[in-house]
């Protein structure tokens, strides 16, 4: 069964780049995709973006500008990077290991997610 | 970009059928997945490819998905279905996930 586990500081503070590792335990990385969503308190969910093990990404044009995900096999982890912060940011984060069909990824293997708070 | 709608709330009965709709331009040509998150919990996928449930899923969900809107169906409702509801559809255009803005089922 595979297990994900985000780590990361919880608070960041504002224009500065929010740092968050997902680490996978009982699949390999270089498997397929993992993705990133986020929830704001009290709302609901986002897609930040993916990554394929082989390194190549995609990420949602509303962040794209701010947002890099990677992939370190060696460690079986990817991680995300969202820079220039602000309030808006503030969400749980949460890494997914999607489930790949024809042309779209459905989400079946969730981390319990971490909350990340932008303030000063 | 496109947008997927939910109504914010749904109530029921326990026992009763409750139905959660989430509409979108022509969706019914792409395939939708729902979850249902409890507080303080991750997401769990509870219907995809519009009427498929995964291994462990009651029979009481189910899904379907025609012309603007998909419908997400659980029978015979029990209070432990209470949760927040998100429809799910990939934008692929922009290679990316569509979220809905979640449905709140109160069963009471």
């Amino acid at each position: 069964q595979v297990q994900l586990q985000e780590s990361g500081p919880g608070l960041v503070k504002p224009s500065e780049t929010l740092s968050l590792t997902c680490s996978v335990s009982g699949d390999s990385i270089s498997r397929s995709y993992w993705s990133w969503i986020r929830q704001p308190p009290g709302k609901g969910l986002e897609y930040i973006g993916h990554i394929y093990y082989s390194g190549s990404t995609n990420y949602n044009p509303s962040l794209q500008s701010r947002v890099t995900i990677s992939v370190d096999t060696s460690k079986n982890q990817f991680s995300l990077k969202l820079s220039s912060v602000t309030a808006a940011d503030t969400a749980v984060y949460y890494c997914a290991r999607p489930a790949v069909g024809s042309g779209w990824l459905l989400f079946d293997f969730w981390g319990h997610g971490t909350l990340v708070t932008v303030s000063s | 970009s496109y947008d997927l709608t939910q109504s914010p709330s749904v109530s029921v009965s326990p026992g009763h059928t409750a139905s959660i709709t989430c509409s979108g331009d022509k969706l019914g040509d792409r395939y939708v997945f729902w979850y249902q998150q409890k507080p303080g919990q991750s997401p769990v996928l509870v219907i995809y490819q519009d009427s498929m449930r995964p291994s462990g899923i009651p029979e009481r969900f189910s899904g379907s998905n025609s012309a603007n809107t998909a419908t997400l169906t659980i029978s015979g409702t029990q209070p432990m279905d209470e949760a927040d509801y998100y429809c799910q559809t990939w934008d692929s255009n922009i290679n990316t996930a569509i979220f809905g803005g979640g449905t709140k089922l109160t069963v009471l």
